[in-house]
């Protein structure tokens, strides 16, 4: 089982930014995937998540980025996005991609997110 | 709701350490709950799932439970390593979010 994300870099504030997060060795269609970032010198911060088609693939976030950042996913290419826009320099950070339904059980290596002018 | 763990923990190698997990409403044992060892440059791993569950791949001296007398969880490492100094996260959930605490920084 395995996650392998790509994107990231340095952007300005109020740019955009989409991370991309590809599984394998389980079955993708049935994962519930969440995003999950740290920011320099905090904890782990929960961002959000979509639910399995077969749940009905609603997602869910936190406050601080509704309405900025866009969870999707293309389970015919076993892959999760993480479509951030109106980038905030308090959204610095590493960000990983996670599997599982009741916990986190397989994570992305993580990709660094720089927002600064 | 929310977990809250100490900020940080400091024990001697061979020692035991615990580090509790508070759940500031509802049941603990409501939810499961799971614990995350993080060392710095490198994803998060699962230590403990499912409150007390140790996947294979975790040494024995891991030990996860819940008590709900304090409406908390907590994870025991006995046997203590070096190779155990780590940030460590518990993480429950509720029917719209994920919960994770805000860490404990475990220096052997």
């Amino acid at each position: 089982e395995q996650l392998v994300q790509s994107g990231g870099g340095l952007v300005k504030p109020g740019g955009s930014l989409r991370l991309s997060c590809v599984g394998s060795g389980f079955i993708f269609t049935n994962a519930w995937m969440s995003w999950v970032r740290q920011a320099p010198g905090k904890g782990l911060e929960w961002i959000g998540r979509i639910k399995s088609m077969n749940d009905g693939g609603a997602t869910d976030d936190i406050e601080a980025v509704r309405g900025r950042f866009i969870i999707s996913r293309d389970d015919s290419k076993s892959t999760v996005f993480l479509q951030m826009s109106g980038l905030k320099i308090e959204d610095t950070g590493v960000y990983y991609c996670a599997s599982g339904l009741v916990g986190l059980d397989v994570w992305g290596q993580g990709t660094t997110v720089t927002v600064s002018s | 709701f929310i977990l809250t763990q100490p900020h940080s923990v400091s024990e001697s190698p061979g020692k035991t350490v615990t580090i509790s997990c508070t759940r500031s409403s509802g049941n603990i044992a409501s939810k499961y709950v799971q614990w995350y060892q993080h060392r710095p440059g490198s994803p998060p791993i699962t230590v403990i799932e499912e409150d007390d569950q140790r996947p294979s791949w975790v040494p024995d001296r891991f030990s996860g439970s819940i008590d709900p007398s304090s409406n908390s969880a907590s994870l025991s490492i006995s046997g203590l390593m070096p190779e155990d100094e780590a940030d460590y996260y518990c993480q429950s959930y509720d029917s719209k979010s994920v919960i994770i605490g805000g860490g404990t920084k475990l220096t052997v």
